[in-house]
This record gives structure tokens, sequence and C-alpha cells, in this order.
């Protein structure tokens, strides 16, 4: 079984700064997805960065970037210029690929509040 | 965007009733999932389905069951309703995208048991 773990249950950060979301994740497998969602006030998740474990390279979607050490199972999300609309939930999840159900594990989440 | 709507959006029942909620889908996805979110423990999967008929428990599945008739449609049913199963309830489809599997959430439903 995987786990996910988000030590961080709740940032702060300054409008325009940059912000690192910390997420490490225990597995057996070789193959698997990592994600990272976000989750306003709204309540909607919405799906930020994906990042293939067979990837050496870190993913980015503008703003948003990881930093995905595999040998240490970690996978972090940096936001840089932070803007007020990124006050959220944050959800770190693992996603086993190949056969199966493709289910989600998530981490408990972690609180950020952008401050003006 | 997957197309993904779920009702009712909100609902209050008392202890004991049979609850259904309703996922559905446009997109013609094989794959649907019912995951619950809770305080201080992130979203957990209660059951999934990879085609018409065919569903699967996951790690939260006591006290729920699922069915699928059509492709679009997937019922999440709580047989008598408890007050531990107060939580918001996210349905999600797979999607292929760019070469790679990826889940896309419906906006919840927020269900309080009394």
């Amino acid at each position: 079984a995987q786990t996910v773990t988000q030590s961080q249950p709740e940032m702060s950060v300054q409008e325009a700064e940059t912000v690192t979301l910390s997420c490490t994740y225990d597995t057996s497998e070789s193959n698997y997805y990592l994600f990272w969602y976000k989750q306003p006030p709204s309540r909607q998740m919405i799906l930020v960065i994906r990042q293939e474990a067979y990837k050496q390279q870190n993913a980015t979607e503008n703003r948003f970037s990881v930093n995905f050490q595999k040998a240490a199972k970690s996978f972090s999300l940096k936001i840089s210029d932070s803007q007020l609309g990124d006050t959220a939930m944050y959800f770190c999840a693992f996603m086993k690929s190949g056969a199966g159900s493709y289910q989600l594990t998530f981490g408990k989440g972690t609180k950020l509040s952008v401050i003006p | 965007d997957a197309g993904i709507t779920q009702s009712p959006r909100h609902k209050v029942t008392e202890t004991g009733t049979p609850v259904t909620l309703r996922c559905h889908q446009t997109e013609n996805h094989r794959y649907m999932y019912w995951y619950r979110q809770d305080p201080g423990h992130g979203l957990r999967l209660i059951h999934y389905s990879y085609g018409v008929k065919d569903t699967d428990k996951g790690e939260v599945s006591d006290g729920y069951s699922v069915s699928r008739s059509k492709t679009e449609d997937f019922l999440l049913t709580l047989e008598s309703a408890t007050s531990s199963q107060t939580s918001v309830y996210f349905c999600a489809t797979r999607l292929l995208t760019s070469g790679h599997y990826e889940q896309y959430f419906g906006p919840g439903t927020r269900l309080t048991v009394t």
C-alpha cells in the first residue's frame, strides 16, 4: 500500500513571494504518477500539476513547479509570484500506473494562505 | 473539464435513512470513482467502477454500495446513514491526457447525517 505525507498542515506567504509545499510518499512501485491538486474555498478539486515517475525532469505549469526526488521519495510544489487566488488547500496524491484501479492516494493537505 | 456533475449538491438526512448520491459524466470515460473528504484525512476512496456493472471496493467501503448501469452514471448508496458518514463526497473520472492518466473531479456533495 502507498502512503502520502504532507507535514505542513498550514502555511502562509506574502503576495508575490515564493512558497514551497512539502510532500513525501512511500511505495514499492516503480511506475507511478504524482499530482498536486488545489482546492479553493469553492471546494472544487483542481489538478495543478502532474509528474511521471520515470521522468527525471521536473514538471512545470506556469507559476507552479515541482522538485521531484525519486530516491528520497519527495515531491514538493513551488509556487512563484504568489497571488491571492492561490489561497486554497493543496493535496499531494499518488497514482500507481500500469494495470489496476488507477486510484489516487492523497495526503492530508496543506492549507495555504496568501497574505496581501 | 471532464463534464462531471453530482446531485444533490447538499443533503441533510436523518440517521437510519437510505441516501443515494448520483454522479453523471458526459465524456464516456470508463473509470469512475467515489471519494469522501473529511478534515484531517484528505480524500479517501470508497468504491470505483471500471465499466458498466463492474465495480470494486476502496479503502473505506463499509456502509456503502455502488451501482453502474450506464456508462455515464455512477451511484453511491448509503443503505442506512450514520453520523460517521457526514462528509463531502466527490466523484471523479479517469482521463487519458497527452498519453498519461489523470483524474478529474466533480463539484462534490456535502452530506450531513443528523
